[in-house]
């Protein structure tokens, strides 16, 4: 069964700045996703980015880049230029290629501080 | 294109009594999940189901949670005789397709307390 770690319960950083999330998970496969979800305080799950296993380039969206370290089994989210709208809860997820569910970690709760 | 939309939003019962939890996937999607979120905790998976088929249930608890995905109309997580462990929010996830790289997308949830 995979497993998804987040060792940071919470987080804070100073608008403006830049902050890194960590994760980290256990699989056999070798086929896989891997996603970062934000959870802002109206419980709404929001995609933020996502990396393909097969993929050595790190995935980016805006301010929003990872570092995907296949051998390590580390998938860390950097949030660049943090806004006040940043804060929320971050999940890390995993997801095989060949089954439908998906596995969260427990979060990171982030607070961009103004 | 609508999102997933789920009702109600929120929902209060008392131990014992029943509760029903529907869910609408986005136009095109005929795959939906079911997460539970309890508080301080992520997303645990529950169950996956496909028009008329339930795919994986590994997440269900063996007894009180069933589920049902008809050809006709929503997804229903079904709670029967509720008790206060069940007090959570419950996620709804559609994709368009099985496995493989389809995003889920998310509706807001429904968030249950057992009084």
């Amino acid at each position: 069964a995979q497993t998804v770690t987040q060792s940071q319960p919470e987080m804070s950083v100073q608008e403006a700045e830049t902050v890194t999330l960590s994760c980290t998970y256990d699989t056999s496969e070798n086929n896989y996703y891997l996603f970062w979800y934000k959870q802002p305080p109206s419980r709404q799950m929001i995609l933020v980015i996502r990396q393909e296993a097969y993929k050595q380039q790190n995935a980016t969206e805006n301010r929003f880049s990872v570092n995907f370290q296949k051998a390590a089994k580390s998938f860390s989210l950097k949030i660049s230029d943090s806004q006040l709208g940043d804060t929320a809860m971050y999940f890390c997820a995993f997801k095989n290629t060949n089954a439908g569910k998906s596995t969260f970690g427990d979060g990171t709760t982030l607070t961009v501080k103004p | 294109n609508a999102g997933v939309m789920q009702n109600p939003r929120h929902l209060v019962r008392r131990r014992g009594q029943e509760a029903r939890l529907r869910c609408s996937p986005m136009k095109g999607h005929s795959h939906v999940y079911w997460y539970r979120q309890l508080p301080e905790e992520g997303l645990k998976f529950m169950v996956y189901l496909q028009k008329e088929n339930i795919i994986d249930e590994s997440g269900m608890p063996k007894e009180r949670f069933s589920a049902e995905f008809p050809k006709e109309g929503p997804s229903i997580l079904r709670i029967q005789q509720v008790v206060r462990g069940d007090s959570a929010a419950y996620f709804c996830a559609s994709s368009p397709g099985p496995f493989g790289a389809y995003e889920q997308y998310f509706g807001p949830g429904t968030r249950l307390t057992v009084t």
